[in-house]
């Protein structure tokens, strides 16, 4: 199957700082990345979809100020986490959308970042 | 509005015993189902899909689910689990074979007993 990474798995930041999340599509080009935000214990709520060369669409009551997510090419979307409170100490996810001829399109999912902000 | 309901927040089964994990979806145009698997800080496998055709759908390590259009539910089973299988499991329902977003049940975490 196609191969999503994401970076860093575990990051933990200082109250008032900025991080940035990086979700690459290794072996295939995503023009469609989503980003989902898990609580613990909790299920994947998404925050907003990432198109290339395009703005992202976020999801109703997400900060689009607080969330930066950037789509610059094919195999890459990020998103920043500016100005961090401990309350956005969550478990990020990232997915990217291949279409292939014969399987159609589908969604792989990143490995997640955990991030904790103290 | 698309949802997904998952009655089980939790299920202990012994090894070698069967499973059903249950996945009620309200969707209002032909759904596309899915059931991944989280293990503990990972993120999420597909475990398998329905788009169309046969509503018995055979996935990874064993899994299969039956889609029931006049029950609204997408029913995940083992005959068999392994210890291995310990993890939360999440239901999923999309448009466009899951190219779009989907949304996702609250998730059945799964515990084995020796």
């Amino acid at each position: 199957g196609a191969v999503v990474s994401q970076h860093p798995s575990r990051v933990i930041c200082k109250s008032g700082t900025s991080v940035k999340i990086e979700c690459r599509s290794l072996d295939f080009q995503a023009t469609t990345m989503f980003w989902y935000r898990q609580f613990p214990k909790k299920s994947l709520m998404l925050m907003a979809t990432s198109n290339e060369g395009s703005k992202a669409t976020y999801e109703q009551g997400v900060e689009k100020d607080k969330f930066l997510i950037n789509h610059a090419s094919l195999t890459l979307s990020t998103l920043t986490v500016t100005s961090a409170h401990p309350e956005d100490s969550s478990f990020y996810i990232c997915s990217a959308r291949r279409w292939a001829r014969v399987r159609g399109t589908e969604a792989f999912f990143g490995q997640g970042t955990r991030l904790t902000v103290v | 509005a698309q949802s997904v309901t998952q009655p089980d927040i939790h299920i202990t089964v012994s090894e070698g015993a069967s499973l059903e994990l249950r996945c009620n979806y309200s969707y209002g145009a032909t759904p596309y189902l899915f059931w991944y698997v989280q293990s503990p800080g990972q993120g999420l496998q597909l475990l398998l899909k329905y788009f169309s055709g046969d509503t018995l759908v055979q996935g990874i390590k064993g899994f299969e689910a039956e889609f029931k259009r006049s029950q609204s539910s997408f029913n995940l089973r083992k005959p068999s689990v392994h210890w291995s299988d310990a993890a939360e499991y999440f239901c999923a329902v999309g448009g466009s074979q899951g190219a779009q977003k989907l949304v996702f049940g609250q998730g059945t975490r799964l515990t084995i007993n020796p």
